[in-house]
This record gives C-alpha cells, sequence and structure tokens, in this order.
C-alpha cells in the first residue's frame, strides 16, 4: 500500500535556529507533496503545494525565504524552518498524491515543532 | 476565499448513540476525505470519497458534489470514538483545504 514516512517526529529548538523535515512516500510515485502546519488549537494551514517537475506554490502568508522546500524525485521531499520563533510551532504534516490521483493525499506521522 | 465549514464544532455523546458531522463547502469541489487525528496530532484517513456514500464498519461517508456538501455518519458509538474528525476537499487545483474540526467526546 501507499505509504508517508516523516522524521523527525519531534523537535526542539531555540528562537531564531532552524529545523529540517523529511517526507519519504513507499508504495507509489509522489508526484506532488503539500506541506502543511497546525498551530495550537487551529486547523491545518496548507504551506506550498510542490508538484514535480513545476514551481512550488506557497500560500498567502507563507513564503519559500522562511519555509524552503526540495522535492527532488518522486519519492522525497523536505522542508526547513528557518530562524524559527514562538509562532512557528506546531505540528508539519507532508502529504503525498501519486501520478493520477486527483485528490487523495496519504499523510506522515506529522513533525512537531516547539521553540524555545 | 475557499472554505470549508465543519459542524457541529464539538459533541458530547452517550455511549451506543449515534453522531452525524457535516462538511460543507464554498467553492466546488474535486473531491474530499474525511480524517481521524490522534491525539498525538497524526491522521487517520478514514475515507476517501469523491461521491456517493462509503461505509466502513460503524462508519459511513455520503458526498454529494453538487450540493458541496459531505456526512459522516457513526453509528453506535464508543468511547474510543472520542477525538477530532477533520474534513478536507481537494479543489479543481488538486489544492485540499481542511476543515476546523469536529470535536467528539463519547460518555461511557
Amino acid at each position: 500500500g501507499a505509504l508517508v514516512y516523516q522524521y523527525p517526529r519531534r523537535t526542539i529548538c531555540k528562537s531564531g535556529t532552524s529545523m529540517r523535515m523529511e517526507c519519504q512516500a513507499v508504495g507509489f510515485q509522489a508526484t506532488s507533496v503539500a506541506w502543511y502546519r497546525q498551530s495550537p488549537q487551529k486547523t491545518f494551514e496548507l504551506i506550498a503545494l510542490s508538484t514535480v517537475n513545476s514551481a512550488i506554490k506557497y500560500e498567502q502568508n507563507f513564503t519559500q525565504e522562511k519555509f524552503p522546500i526540495s522535492h527532488p524525485n518522486l519519492s522525497f521531499s523536505s522542508m526547513t524552518v528557518l530562524n524559527a520563533y514562538l509562532e512557528d510551532r506546531g505540528l508539519y504534516l507532508c502529504g503525498a498524491r501519486g501520478q493520477g490521483n486527483t485528490g487523495q493525499l496519504y499523510f506522515g506521522e506529522g513533525s512537531k515543532l516547539t521553540v524555545l | 476565499g475557499q472554505q470549508v465549514q465543519q459542524s457541529p464544532a464539538s459533541l458530547v455523546l452517550q455511549e451506543g448513540e449515534n453522531a452525524e458531522l457535516q462538511c460543507n463547502f464554498s467553492t466546488s469541489l474535486n473531491s474530499m476525505q474525511w480524517f481521524y487525528q490522534r491525539p498525538g496530532g497524526s491522521l487517520v484517513s478514514l475515507f476517501y470519497n469523491p461521491s456517493g456514500t462509503k461505509q466502513s464498519g460503524r462508519l459511513t461517508s455520503t458526498t454529494v458534489i453538487k450540493e458541496r456538501r459531505s456526512s459522516l455518519h457513526i453509528s453506535s458509538s464508543q468511547t474510543t470514538d472520542s477525538g477530532t474528525y477533520l474534513c478536507a476537499m481537494a479543489t479543481n487545483a488538486y489544492k485540499v483545504i481542511f476543515g476546523k474540526g469536529t470535536h467528539l467526546h463519547v460518555l461511557p
């Protein structure tokens, strides 16, 4: 079946430092990967959508300068939270979609970021 | 903007009662999914339901695309059903947008 492995599961970092998280798709080709953030007491916000061979599309309030994303092949994607501050804390999820799949996302377990 | 309205925001049931969760979408959608969010935060996909009705055990999902709505029915609720249920819609641009969730609490 289709699986997405996401790591690290938890990170605690100091204000101003950065955190990188990775997603690995197993059992299917991840033609597009969406990165989300769930801040405390909120729902999931889409940060950006990355499609292989296309430019990465960032949502309003999220920038490449702050959340650079790499999607080098059909099985791997990474995102970094640069200069993390308190407002960046939350649960970050990657969701991957296979070729020809029109909507179903397979999610990783999430990376929880705590900023001190 | 594109919105997903999920209701009710919270629900308290006695064990054995049924639950009906709703999602309404402000724009046309390509498909939708229902998720259960574990206490640790990770998501369990319950249904990928572009249209029609799907059933899995005590759970039933019904999506009516032209009416821009979807529902999740939980029959004979159990205490282990407690948690947060999220619906998410995929737009024609293949973006997936989440609702704010329904927090379900089933009492013994």
